[in-house]
């Protein structure tokens, strides 16, 4: 089954403490992205990747880091966590290409952060 | 600016009627693709309709219809006979050409759809 997977769904932790969001994507798709959501300002994008050691600042990256070291994996890291970073966050992915513009992006099921 | 304006943020509907969800949106590319997603209670963001700026005809998917105005840089999403299930949020979102390709997306802030029985 096609499919975007984000682990953990989950997590509430401490300010400062480091921590990685897994994201693992099965259809080959070359872009990748991270967004976060949160209330009343919608989904605002923080990095994306459009091939393995490409990657580039979406609006909002302070605080974030990533990194595309295989095809289908594009990790978020937050190196020192802070409650300003609770939020929802979603990974995506797509192909790119001619057909770029028009394909959609294919979602994560989210994870849920809690900075203490 | 904002670049993707929804300013519906919440909205009721009558079950099996149509209910119209605006979405204006800001760019200087000639080339950009726009889109529309629902995000149930559950969480999930679910791909609705796309639309592209060279589009001659408003997209359609099923009871899904996009009323693409360019001039007026509006994109707003038509839902014919409401259904319960339709209650959710969605979200407008802007695909723009940066360097590289077409990277850069841009959401706007949603809008809460009730449907009524």
């Amino acid at each position: 089954e096609a499919q975007v997977t984000q682990n953990p769904r989950y997590l509430i932790t401490v300010t400062g403490k480091k921590l990685t969001v897994t994201c693992s994507q099965n259809m080959n798709h070359e872009y990748m992205s991270w967004y976060r959501q949160d209330p009343g300002l919608g989904l605002r994008q923080i990095y994306y990747s459009m091939n393995v050691e490409v990657t580039d600042k979406g609006d909002v990256p302070e605080g974030y880091k990533v990194s595309r070291k295989e095809k289908r994996n594009f990790p978020l890291i937050l190196e020192s966590p802070s409650p300003n970073q609770t939020s929802l966050y979603f990974c995506a992915s797509r192909p790119t290409g001619l057909a770029g513009l028009r394909d959609t992006q294919y979602f994560g099921p989210g994870t849920r952060l809690t900075v203490l | 600016a904002q670049k993707i304006t929804q300013t519906q943020p919440g909205m009721f509907v009558q079950e099996k009627e149509a209910v119209t969800l605006d979405c204006t949106y800001d760019t200087s590319d000639q080339s950009y693709g726009l889109f529309w997603y629902k995000q149930p209670s559950s969480g999930e963001m679910i791909f609705l309709i796309y639309q592209g700026s060279y589009d001659e005809q408003n997209a359609t998917e099923g009871r899904y219809s996009l009323n693409f105005q360019k001039a007026r840089k509006s994109a707003n999403l038509v839902i014919s006979a409401s259904q319960l299930g339709d209650s959710a949020m969605y979200f407008c979102a802007m695909r723009e050409f940066s360097s590289g390709g077409y990277q850069k997306v841009t959401f706007g802030t949603g809008t809460k759809l009730q449907v009524i029985p």
